[in-house]
Protein backbone atom coordinates (compact mmCIF):
# COMPACT_ATOMS: atom_id res chain seq x y z
CA UNK A 1 0.00 0.00 0.00
CA UNK A 2 1.42 3.44 -0.85
CA UNK A 3 0.25 4.56 2.60
CA UNK A 4 -1.68 8.70 2.95
CA UNK A 5 -0.84 10.28 0.01
CA UNK A 6 -1.01 14.15 0.42
CA UNK A 7 -0.62 16.94 -2.47
CA UNK A 8 0.99 19.00 -2.89
CA UNK A 9 3.89 18.66 -0.57
CA UNK A 10 4.94 22.63 -0.74
CA UNK A 11 2.56 25.52 -1.49
CA UNK A 12 3.55 29.07 -0.98
CA UNK A 13 0.64 31.81 -1.45
CA UNK A 14 -0.27 35.12 -0.88
CA UNK A 15 -2.50 36.40 1.61
CA UNK A 16 -6.20 36.32 0.29
CA UNK A 17 -6.02 33.19 -1.95
CA UNK A 18 -7.73 30.28 -1.75
CA UNK A 19 -5.42 27.30 -0.92
CA UNK A 20 -6.67 23.66 -1.34
CA UNK A 21 -5.27 20.86 0.26
CA UNK A 22 -5.93 17.06 -1.00
CA UNK A 23 -5.45 13.47 0.93
CA UNK A 24 -5.76 9.96 -0.42
CA UNK A 25 -6.12 7.94 2.72
CA UNK A 26 -5.13 4.19 2.94
CA UNK A 27 -7.85 2.15 0.86
CA UNK A 28 -9.99 0.63 3.66
CA UNK A 29 -9.90 2.55 6.36
CA UNK A 30 -12.73 4.57 7.95
CA UNK A 31 -11.82 7.64 9.52
CA UNK A 32 -9.95 10.27 7.95
CA UNK A 33 -8.25 13.28 10.28
CA UNK A 34 -6.67 16.75 8.97
CA UNK A 35 -4.69 18.27 11.65
CA UNK A 36 -2.30 21.79 11.91
CA UNK A 37 1.23 21.74 13.04
CA UNK A 38 3.01 24.98 14.37
CA UNK A 39 5.89 25.43 16.45
CA UNK A 40 3.87 27.06 18.89
CA UNK A 41 0.87 24.77 19.64
CA UNK A 42 2.41 21.43 18.22
CA UNK A 43 -0.27 19.28 16.08
CA UNK A 44 -3.70 20.34 16.64
CA UNK A 45 -7.07 18.60 15.53
CA UNK A 46 -8.68 19.85 12.88
CA UNK A 47 -11.80 17.83 11.85
CA UNK A 48 -12.27 13.90 11.28
CA UNK A 49 -14.32 12.29 9.12
CA UNK A 50 -16.07 8.56 9.62
CA UNK A 51 -17.20 6.94 6.68
CA UNK A 52 -16.48 9.99 5.17
CA UNK A 53 -19.17 11.57 7.10
CA UNK A 54 -17.69 14.78 9.38
CA UNK A 55 -17.76 14.18 12.73
CA UNK A 56 -16.08 16.60 14.65
CA UNK A 57 -15.39 19.81 13.16
CA UNK A 58 -14.20 21.66 16.78
CA UNK A 59 -10.66 22.38 15.71
CA UNK A 60 -11.36 24.06 12.43
CA UNK A 61 -10.14 27.88 13.90
CA UNK A 62 -13.09 29.65 11.92
CA UNK A 63 -14.94 30.23 8.84
CA UNK A 64 -12.46 30.58 6.47
CA UNK A 65 -11.42 26.78 6.63
CA UNK A 66 -13.62 23.92 5.39
CA UNK A 67 -13.43 20.63 4.46
CA UNK A 68 -14.63 17.60 2.52
CA UNK A 69 -14.72 13.97 1.89
CA UNK A 70 -16.86 13.39 -0.96
CA UNK A 71 -15.91 9.65 -1.36
CA UNK A 72 -14.08 7.07 0.81
CA UNK A 73 -10.38 8.08 -0.99
CA UNK A 74 -10.59 11.55 -1.31
CA UNK A 75 -10.50 14.19 0.95
CA UNK A 76 -9.93 18.09 0.87
CA UNK A 77 -8.89 21.12 3.45
CA UNK A 78 -9.59 24.60 1.64
CA UNK A 79 -8.47 28.03 3.36
CA UNK A 80 -10.39 30.83 1.73
CA UNK A 81 -9.25 33.72 1.68
CA UNK A 82 -5.46 32.60 3.40
CA UNK A 83 -3.83 34.82 5.93
CA UNK A 84 0.05 34.52 7.04
CA UNK A 85 -1.28 33.30 10.21
CA UNK A 86 -1.98 29.82 8.71
CA UNK A 87 1.21 29.21 7.68
CA UNK A 88 2.15 25.54 9.07
CA UNK A 89 2.41 21.81 8.10
CA UNK A 90 -0.93 20.17 7.44
CA UNK A 91 -1.46 16.61 8.00
CA UNK A 92 -4.11 14.15 6.86
CA UNK A 93 -3.99 10.95 8.87
CA UNK A 94 -5.74 7.81 8.12
CA UNK A 95 -7.40 4.73 10.97
CA UNK A 96 -9.69 1.64 10.79
CA UNK A 97 -12.41 1.76 13.72
CA UNK A 98 -10.51 2.07 16.80
CA UNK A 99 -13.31 0.61 18.35
CA UNK A 100 -12.33 -2.72 16.87
CA UNK A 101 -9.85 -3.56 19.49
CA UNK A 102 -6.25 -3.83 20.72
CA UNK A 103 -4.46 -3.75 17.68
CA UNK A 104 -7.34 -3.14 15.33
CA UNK A 105 -7.04 0.15 14.69
CA UNK A 106 -5.54 2.55 17.59
CA UNK A 107 -2.68 3.33 14.96
CA UNK A 108 -3.36 6.69 13.00
CA UNK A 109 -1.33 6.65 9.60
CA UNK A 110 0.13 10.26 8.47
CA UNK A 111 0.94 11.56 5.09
CA UNK A 112 3.80 13.30 4.44
CA UNK A 113 2.38 16.43 5.08
CA UNK A 114 1.69 19.77 3.33
CA UNK A 115 3.69 22.59 3.91
CA UNK A 116 1.92 25.47 3.86
CA UNK A 117 3.47 28.98 3.38
CA UNK A 118 1.07 32.31 3.14
CA UNK A 119 2.77 35.83 2.01
CA UNK B 1 -4.03 23.86 31.29
CA UNK B 2 -3.15 21.62 28.46
CA UNK B 3 -5.14 18.27 28.25
CA UNK B 4 -1.55 16.46 27.51
CA UNK B 5 1.60 17.84 29.02
CA UNK B 6 5.19 17.25 28.04
CA UNK B 7 8.29 18.30 29.04
CA UNK B 8 9.70 20.18 25.45
CA UNK B 9 13.93 18.94 26.09
CA UNK B 10 15.83 18.86 24.15
CA UNK B 11 17.19 16.05 25.87
CA UNK B 12 21.31 15.63 24.95
CA UNK B 13 22.22 12.52 25.85
CA UNK B 14 25.33 10.56 24.63
CA UNK B 15 25.11 7.21 23.08
CA UNK B 16 24.34 4.32 24.88
CA UNK B 17 22.66 6.14 27.75
CA UNK B 18 19.43 5.19 29.39
CA UNK B 19 16.68 8.48 28.96
CA UNK B 20 13.22 8.89 30.38
CA UNK B 21 10.51 11.20 29.30
CA UNK B 22 7.31 11.30 30.96
CA UNK B 23 4.07 12.83 30.12
CA UNK B 24 0.93 14.03 32.10
CA UNK B 25 -2.69 14.28 31.19
CA UNK B 26 -5.58 15.86 32.63
CA UNK B 27 -8.77 13.46 31.57
CA UNK B 28 -8.96 10.89 33.91
CA UNK B 29 -11.71 9.29 31.34
CA UNK B 30 -9.13 9.01 28.79
CA UNK B 31 -8.56 5.31 28.02
CA UNK B 32 -5.51 4.42 25.54
CA UNK B 33 -2.90 5.63 25.22
CA UNK B 34 0.60 6.27 22.79
CA UNK B 35 4.06 7.21 22.15
CA UNK B 36 4.01 8.42 18.35
CA UNK B 37 8.01 9.14 16.96
CA UNK B 38 8.42 12.15 15.01
CA UNK B 39 11.74 12.70 12.76
CA UNK B 40 12.50 16.11 11.77
CA UNK B 41 10.43 17.63 8.91
CA UNK B 42 8.58 14.38 8.80
CA UNK B 43 5.39 12.78 9.72
CA UNK B 44 4.45 11.37 13.53
CA UNK B 45 4.48 7.74 13.26
CA UNK B 46 3.62 5.07 15.99
CA UNK B 47 6.20 3.86 18.20
CA UNK B 48 4.17 1.71 20.94
CA UNK B 49 0.65 1.92 22.72
CA UNK B 50 0.87 2.23 26.30
CA UNK B 51 -0.68 -0.39 28.69
CA UNK B 52 -1.87 -0.34 32.18
CA UNK B 53 0.52 -3.29 32.83
CA UNK B 54 3.07 -1.62 31.02
CA UNK B 55 5.12 -3.00 27.83
CA UNK B 56 8.21 -3.65 26.17
CA UNK B 57 9.37 -3.16 22.66
CA UNK B 58 13.29 -4.21 22.38
CA UNK B 59 15.13 -1.11 23.74
CA UNK B 60 11.83 0.99 24.80
CA UNK B 61 9.65 0.37 27.97
CA UNK B 62 6.38 2.01 28.38
CA UNK B 63 4.41 2.29 31.90
CA UNK B 64 0.97 4.07 32.34
CA UNK B 65 0.16 5.37 36.05
CA UNK B 66 -3.74 6.10 36.09
CA UNK B 67 -4.08 6.94 39.76
CA UNK B 68 -1.41 9.91 38.50
CA UNK B 69 -2.28 10.48 35.28
CA UNK B 70 0.90 9.94 33.91
CA UNK B 71 3.02 7.77 31.15
CA UNK B 72 6.65 7.41 30.79
CA UNK B 73 9.08 6.49 28.01
CA UNK B 74 12.22 4.98 28.74
CA UNK B 75 14.72 4.29 26.52
CA UNK B 76 18.42 2.12 26.61
CA UNK B 77 21.43 1.42 25.13
CA UNK B 78 20.04 5.23 23.13
CA UNK B 79 21.16 5.08 19.63
CA UNK B 80 22.08 8.36 17.02
CA UNK B 81 19.04 6.75 15.43
CA UNK B 82 16.37 7.66 18.27
CA UNK B 83 17.09 11.17 17.67
CA UNK B 84 13.46 12.70 17.34
CA UNK B 85 11.16 14.06 18.85
CA UNK B 86 8.28 12.12 20.95
CA UNK B 87 4.97 12.81 21.26
CA UNK B 88 2.90 11.58 24.34
CA UNK B 89 -0.88 10.96 23.05
CA UNK B 90 -3.94 10.22 24.56
CA UNK B 91 -7.63 9.06 23.95
CA UNK B 92 -10.98 8.76 24.97
CA UNK B 93 -12.80 6.29 22.45
CA UNK B 94 -16.18 5.74 24.54
CA UNK B 95 -16.92 8.96 24.48
CA UNK B 96 -18.61 10.97 21.75
CA UNK B 97 -15.54 11.75 20.09
CA UNK B 98 -12.56 9.52 18.36
CA UNK B 99 -9.87 12.19 18.22
CA UNK B 100 -6.13 11.65 19.39
CA UNK B 101 -4.94 14.28 21.53
CA UNK B 102 -1.41 14.68 21.21
CA UNK B 103 1.36 16.28 23.39
CA UNK B 104 3.64 19.33 21.93
CA UNK B 105 6.63 16.34 22.07
CA UNK B 106 9.81 15.69 23.84
CA UNK B 107 12.81 16.48 21.56
CA UNK B 108 15.49 13.87 21.90
CA UNK B 109 19.30 14.57 20.50
CA UNK B 110 21.55 11.77 20.75
CA UNK B 111 25.00 12.77 20.75
CA UNK B 112 28.32 10.92 19.25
Amino acid sequence: DAGVIQSPRHEVTEMGQEVTLRCKPISGHDYLFWYRQTMMRGLELLIYFNNNVPIDDSGMPEDRFSAKMPNASFSTLKIQPSEPRDSAVYFCASSLDPRRGAGGGDEQFFGPGTRLTVL
Amino acid sequence: RKEVEQDPGPFNVPEGATVAFNCTYSNSASQSFFWYRQDCRKEPKLLMSVYSSGNEDGRFTAQLNRASQYISLLIRDSKLSDSATYLCVVTNYGGATNKLIFGTGTLLAVQP
